[in-house]
């Protein structure tokens, strides 16, 4: 039941972008994403909600396609800062408060 | 100031041996969650509570047991019968399925 999530891995230079893809084979009714950095607690970054909404938070933003179950992250003029692992969470069954994550993407950005 | 507490830090584990971890949470969240984070497999849910005195099993419940007597406690037993404890465990609590709280991981060692 864990969502798919693509690449595995990305390497970038300060100030590129980058697309982090999030599926899952079952309907989605809401995704999270969240950071981890190394020996860190996931840190939340935004929750998508049905309906095909966009949102974003500084340089990084989000949209969700339901009919295609999937949501993307992109992250915009990339920083130091925004290395880490980032992973996205479904609630499988709609409506539950079942959480479940991908295996992450694990993102590194050299100066 | 409110948040999840996981203790203890580290944990090591005698082959046999049954231990607990530790989450605390003062956020009033109703949802609970434990998870256990392998290199390269994300976060995978072993259970999850929704409301006091009622839980349900993740992914990889096998081998794992917990209550929720009160609705700040959490806390999750690893048996004998889980054969490969060894892993960096996280909990978390969330509102209504919102934004999750992760507290900052119990790394547990089999030796």
């Amino acid at each position: 039941q864990q969502p798919v999530q693509s690449p595995q891995a990305v390497i970038l230079r300060e100030g590129e972008d980058a697309v982090i893809n999030c599926s899952s084979s079952k309907a989605l009714y809401s995704v999270h994403w969240y950071r981890q950095k190394h020996g860190e607690a996931p840190v939340f970054l935004m929750i998508l909600l049905k309906g095909g909404e966009q949102k974003g938070h500084d340089k990084i933003s989000a949209s969700f396609n339901e009919k295609k179950q999937q949501s993307s992250l992109y992250l915009t003029a990339s920083q130091l800062s925004y290395s880490g692992t980032y992973f996205c969470g479904t609630d499988p069954q709609g409506g539950s408060e079942k959480l479940v994550f991908g295996k992450g993407t694990k993102l590194t950005v050299n100066p | 100031d409110g948040g999840i507490t996981q203790s203890p830090k580290y944990l090591f584990r005698k082959e046999g041996q049954n231990v607990t971890l530790s989450c605390e949470q003062n956020l009033n969240h109703d949802a609970m969650y434990w998870y256990r984070q392998d290199p390269g497999q994300g976060l995978r849910l072993i259970y999850y509570s929704q409301i006091v005195n009622d839980f349900q099993k993740g992914d990889i419940a096998e081998g794992y047991s917990v209550s929720r007597e009160k609705k700040e406690s959490f806390p999750l037993t690893v048996t004998s019968a889980q054969k490969n404890p060894t892993a960096f465990y996280l909990c978390a609590s969330t509102l209504h399925g919102t934004e999750a709280f992760f507290g900052q991981g119990t790394r547990l060692t089999v030796v």
